[in-house]
């Protein structure tokens, strides 16, 4: 079945500095992918997402592109606050109604 | 919005018991869906209900899980005869349509533990 491969963290940054999270994934076809995040204390939430290969899903400054060449959706944002410290999980369809998500990748942005 | 209601927040529990966990989606969404996440992974599918029909259901969801969604609104997630491997954490989500053009909006889950 469809699936994703995410890098492990924790990564840490220093606030302002770019932020790439590597996501791979296995699929059939063309299926949407996705980012989830989790701030601390609260329930997984929809990041972003990119419906269709090549197309870019952005929001709060977090970008991703669907690249069906290098089958990959990296997560990138170009200068990172205090705020942004959160797990970040790459999702896409499993087949039937479920999304599979990645592993999570858990980011510390420092002062 | 109110948003997804998950009761109770923590549950501890003696292995061999059973406990069961409630879910309140939010109200105009018609799918629901059960995820199970550990420490350090991301969460795994466990079940789908679209309104009260349960659609879906992983090979995780062992004999001793049981979910329902009697009206279509609210659902609860009964594991029975607890182990030390159900501890985890148990996520709730709905959404309004199929997954390519509708969210999952989850809520902060259930806690378990089983000792």
């Amino acid at each position: 079945g469809n699936s994703v491969t995410q890098m492990e963290g924790p990564v840490t940054l220093s606030e302002e500095a770019f932020l790439t999270i590597n996501c791979t994934y296995t699929a059939t076809g063309y299926p949407s992918l996705f980012w989830y995040v989790q701030y601390p204390g609260e329930g997984l939430q929809l990041l972003l997402k990119a419906t269709k290969a090549d197309d870019k899903g952005s929001n709060k400054g977090f970008e991703a592109t669907y690249r069906k060449e290098t089958t990959s959706f990296h997560l990138e944002k170009g200068s990172v606050q205090v705020s942004d410290s959160a797990v970040y999980f790459c999702a896409l369809p499993g087949g039937g109604n479920k999304l599979t998500f990645g592993t999570g990748t858990q980011l510390k942005v420092e002062l | 919005d109110t948003g997804v209601s998950q009761n109770p927040r923590h549950k501890i529990t003696k292995r061999g018991q059973n406990v069961t966990f409630r879910c309140d989606p939010i109200s105009e969404h018609n799918r629901l869906y059960w995820y199970r996440q550990t420490l350090g992974q991301g969460p795994e599918f466990l079940t789908y209900f679209q309104n009260e029909a349960q659609l879906e259901k992983s090979r995780l969801l062992s004999d001793r899980f049981s979910a329902e969604r009697p009206k279509g609104s609210f659902s609860t997630l009964e594991i029975q005869r607890t182990e030390q491997g159900d501890s985890a954490m148990y996520l709730c989500a709905s959404s309004s349509s199929d997954l390519a053009n509708s969210p999952l909006h989850f809520g902060n889950g259930t806690r378990l533990t089983v000792t």
